[in-house]
């Protein structure tokens, strides 16, 4: 069955401190995206991917960098966390075929920055 | 730019009944897309629904239909039939044809529904 699937699911860290979160999808999608979720902002794009060594800013990319390795992989990475980047984070995939196409979404990824 | 406003912050219905909840969008492009997805308690967010700007028809997928105003800006999402398991934050989002159409949809900010027994 097709899915996006990341990890960590949770995960603790220090201010200062570097977290990678990952994400694989085996959709076969070409577009990944990867959105931060806070209660008041809602859904925010941090930034998205059309395929392998591709990277795209989005809204809120002040403080991430992302990497993507191969079609199935998306990597989300905070070098110097800080205790604003507390969040629920989502990656998802669509394949990107005319303005329609809809996001499958990942489980999400707690991250707590104290 | 594009904007997408949910103004009730939640409601609360019967089980049975049916629920409507309201989304507005602001777009300076004459093609755009809308979408409503769920988030469970769980945390996952599927998606339900879809309208394309053009079409004068509104979507219906198994209980889920859709209210779709153009000349109001307005889309809104209707549950007929609630269940416990409708119990959920519904979120609604856009996306605007004039970019590029891998580009990500900027959603509203949500709206909780409760359907109690």
């Amino acid at each position: 069955e097709a899915a996006v699937t990341q990890s960590p699911r949770n995960k603790v860290t220090v201010t200062g401190g570097n977290v990678t979160l990952s994400c694989r999808q085996t959709n076969s999608h070409n577009y990944m995206y990867w959105y931060r979720q806070d209660t008041g902002h809602g859904l925010r794009l941090i930034h998205y991917s059309y395929g392998a060594g591709n990277l795209q800013i989005g809204d809120v990319p002040d403080g991430y960098k992302a990497t993507r390795t191969t079609q199935e992989d998306f990597f989300l990475l905070l070098e110097l966390a800080s205790p604003s980047q507390t969040s629920l984070y989502f990656c998802a995939s669509s394949d990107g075929t005319g303005g329609g196409n809809t996001l499958y979404f990942g489980e999400g990824s707690r991250l707590i920055v104290v | 730019a594009q904007k997408v406003t949910q103004t009730q912050t939640s409601i609360s219905v019967m089980e049975k009944t049916t629920v409507t909840m309201d989304c507005v969008y602001e777009t300076q492009d004459s093609s755009y897309f809308l979408f409503w997805y769920k988030q469970t308690a769980s945390g996952e967010i599927v998606f339900l629904i879809r309208q394309d700007s053009y079409k004068k028809e509104n979507a219906t997928v198994g209980h889920y239909s859709l209210n779709f105003q153009k000349p109001k800006s307005s889309i809104g999402l209707i549950i007929t039939a609630t269940q416990i398991e409708d119990s959920a934050v519904y979120f609604c989002a856009m996306r605007e044809a004039v970019n590029n159409y891998a580009q990500g949809l900027t959603f509203g900010l949500g709206t909780r529904v409760s359907v109690f027994p």
